[in-house]
Parts: C-alpha cells; structure tokens; sequence
C-alpha cells in the first residue's frame, strides 16, 4: 500500500525558514517523480514544485521560485521542500504527491497517490 | 500563464446528471486530469487523460476535452458525490502543473 506521510509543518514568522519531509512507503521511490501541491484554507489546490525520479529536473510554481527549495533522498525515501523567507501567503496545507509515470519527465503523467498534508501557518 | 476557468458551483438532483466544465486555451490538445476532494481529505484521481477512469471509481464518472473545454460527467448522482472537483493539465510553455479553479458539487 502506497502511504505518503508529511511532516514539520507549524506556525512561524514572515520572513523565516521552515523545513517539510515526507516518507514514503509502498513503492519503489526512486522510479518516481515526486511533487508539492498546497492548498491555503478554504482556496483551491496549487502545484508549488516537482522533482524528478533522479534530481535531473526540478521545476517550481512561478509564486515560489527563488525561496523554496525541494530535493529528495532516494536512499531514505524522502522528499523535503526547505522553505525561506516565508509570507503569509504561503500559509496552507502541503500535500506531498506521487507522480503516475515511471521514469517519465515533467508533465507525463498526474498526481496517482497524495499524503494528508502538512500544515504552515506564517504569521507574526 | 496558463489559466483554467470552472464554475464555483454545481447544483445536482440525487440521480440526475451533473456536468463540470474546464475552460482552457486549446485545452483538447492536453490532457486533462480530474480529482475529487471531500472535506478534510486529500485529493483522489477520479480521471485522467481526458477519459480514463482509474480502478475503483464508479462508471458513472467520465470525460471528455474537445477544443477549449474539458468535461467531467457525473452520472445518476449520489449523495456521496458532493465534494469539490478540481481539472489539471501540465503547462509545457510554463513547465508548471496547473490546477483548475475548482467547482464545487452539491448534491440537493
């Protein structure tokens, strides 16, 4: 059974770091690409960034680029956004995903399988 | 960049048809993704690829993407159906994924 747990979420200050993981189990990691998608309270679901199955590729939502980071450790199975100079609008539940296709390059596939998210709260 | 458009809001009888449309730039030439999300939970992949139904979702879901509209059909409603939905695409020219803005489903 595919599970996908995040976790570090929390409440921090404008202008301050913070560090999300999520485990995988159930599959093969490394065959995958993987991806973050928020959702801010009561608003719609929006892809924030993608890794692909080896680093190769790293892509981000144009609202991030510059202050997020994310990168994966195949050995542990974990995919990790760091997250700097946060705004109160990256406030949101981060949902950890699971790309459909093996191997395959940005955009070939969808989001097959989704952890519970995590919750970022950035205010003062 | 690429911009989505769907309806807020889709009211449906109990066993009647419920039809949510996805506005796109010359979306039939992508495909699309639709996912289903119930309150406190996380996205589930009701179809993908425009049509495809996954293993586990009922037949009364389909697609269809012709033009600058994509589809997703509802068949004979149930109660457990109402939850918001929401289309996906990949951007190539933005190499971003892009969500839909989102309908939500009511069930009356």
């Amino acid at each position: 059974e595919v599970q996908l747990v995040e976790s570090g979420g929390g409440l921090v200050q404008p202008g301050r770091s913070l560090r999300l993981s999520c485990a995988a189990s159930g599959f093969t990691f490394g065959d995958y690409a993987m991806h973050w998608v928020r959702q801010a309270p009561g608003k719609g679901l929006e892809w924030v960034s993608g890794i692909t199955w080896k680093s190769g590729r790293i892509d981000y939502a144009d609202s991030v680029k510059g202050r997020f980071t994310i990168s994966r450790d195949n050995a542990k199975n974990s995919l990790y956004l760091q997250m700097s100079s946060l705004r109160a609008e990256d406030t949101a539940l981060y949902y950890c995903a699971k790309d459909s296709m093996v191997a395959a390059p940005p955009g070939v596939g969808y989001f097959d399988y989704w952890g519970q998210g995590t919750l970022v709260t950035v205010s003062s | 960049s690429y911009v989505l458009t769907q309806p807020p809001s889709v009211s449906v009888a109990p066993g009647k048809t419920a039809r949510i449309t996805c506005g796109g730039n010359n979306i039939g030439s992508q495909g699309v993704h639709w996912y289903q999300q119930k309150p406190g939970q996380a996205p589930v992949l009701v179809i993908s690829y425009d049509s495809d139904r996954p293993s586990g979702i009922p037949e009364r879901f389909s697609g269809s993407n012709s033009g600058n509209t994509a589809t997703l059909t509802i068949s004979r409603v149930e109660a457990g159906d109402e939850a918001d939905y929401y289309c996906q695409v990949w951007d190539s020219s933005g190499d971003h994924y892009v969500f839909g803005t989102g309908t939500k489903v009511t069930v009356l």
